[in-house]
């Protein structure tokens, strides 16, 4: 079993929607959650950076982490074609290295 | 502010081959991650230097190695090439070891070919 779930999707939506991206995770020793975003063939980009639990939002983007269910979410709201791209979860225990645990990546579609 | 740069962009290389990528680290960071992507799947780790020495390493065998100069720029050397090292290989730098935040910046990655 992976350290972290992610579907992989494809994920299609119009132009407008709002978009669900989620996360499981297995180990409760996470305690920093991250989304990135990657365009083909470009390197992830740090969206949202969360610790423990609870709500961040930055514009249209919304993450969410309940650690209780180990699961968490990135929600995207008036959602643009330019939001077409791989969303990634990444999770980190507090350590004294820089490991991050990856999901597979979810490839959304926002179709105009 | 750079930004992290890595080079080459792409690189082909036979099975059995030896190949070393490189990444300099954006300005003001002195922590480097290296990871591999494999097409579909997220980035793994590979490991970590910071001030010049391995701190950290995740499941890759001893073939894959790295060095961490005084300038904080990095390499990712791979010995005796297989068909599976094909893939994208990103770097990645960050300000602290163990910050609060501690981001990483990613750059653009090379992507290896193994033939």
């Amino acid at each position: 079993q992976k350290e972290v779930e992610q579907d992989p999707g494809p994920l299609s939506v119009p132009e407008g929607a709002i978009v669900s991206l989620n996360c499981t995770y297995s180990n409760s020793a996470f305690q920093y959650f991250m989304w990135y975003r990657q365009y083909s063939r470009k390197g992830p980009e740090l969206l949202m950076y969360t610790y423990s639990s609870g709500n961040k939002e930055d514009g249209r983007f919304t993450a969410q982490v309940d650690k209780s269910s180990k699961y968490i979410s990135l929600f995207i709201r008036d959602s643009q074609p330019s939001d077409s791209a791989t969303y990634l979860c990444a999770m980190k225990r507090p350590s004294n290295t820089g490991k991050l645990i990856f999901g597979q990546g979810t490839t959304l579609q926002v179709k105009p | 502010e750079t930004g992290v740069t890595q080079s080459p962009t792409h690189l082909i290389k036979t099975r059995g081959q030896q190949v070393t990528l490189r990444c300099s680290s954006q300005s003001g960071h002195n922590t480097v991650s290296w990871y591999q992507q494999a097409l579909g799947q997220g980035p793994q780790f590979i490991f970590q230097y910071y001030r010049e020495e391995e701190n950290g390493r995740g499941n890759f065998p001893p073939r894959f190695s790295g060095l961490q100069f005084p300038n904080y720029s990095s390499e990712l050397n791979v010995n005796a090439l297989e068909l599976d090292d094909s893939a994208l290989y990103l770097c990645a730098s960050s300000s602290d070891l163990q910050g609060v935040r501690n981001e990483q910046f990613f750059g653009p990655g090379t992507r290896l070919t193994v033939l």
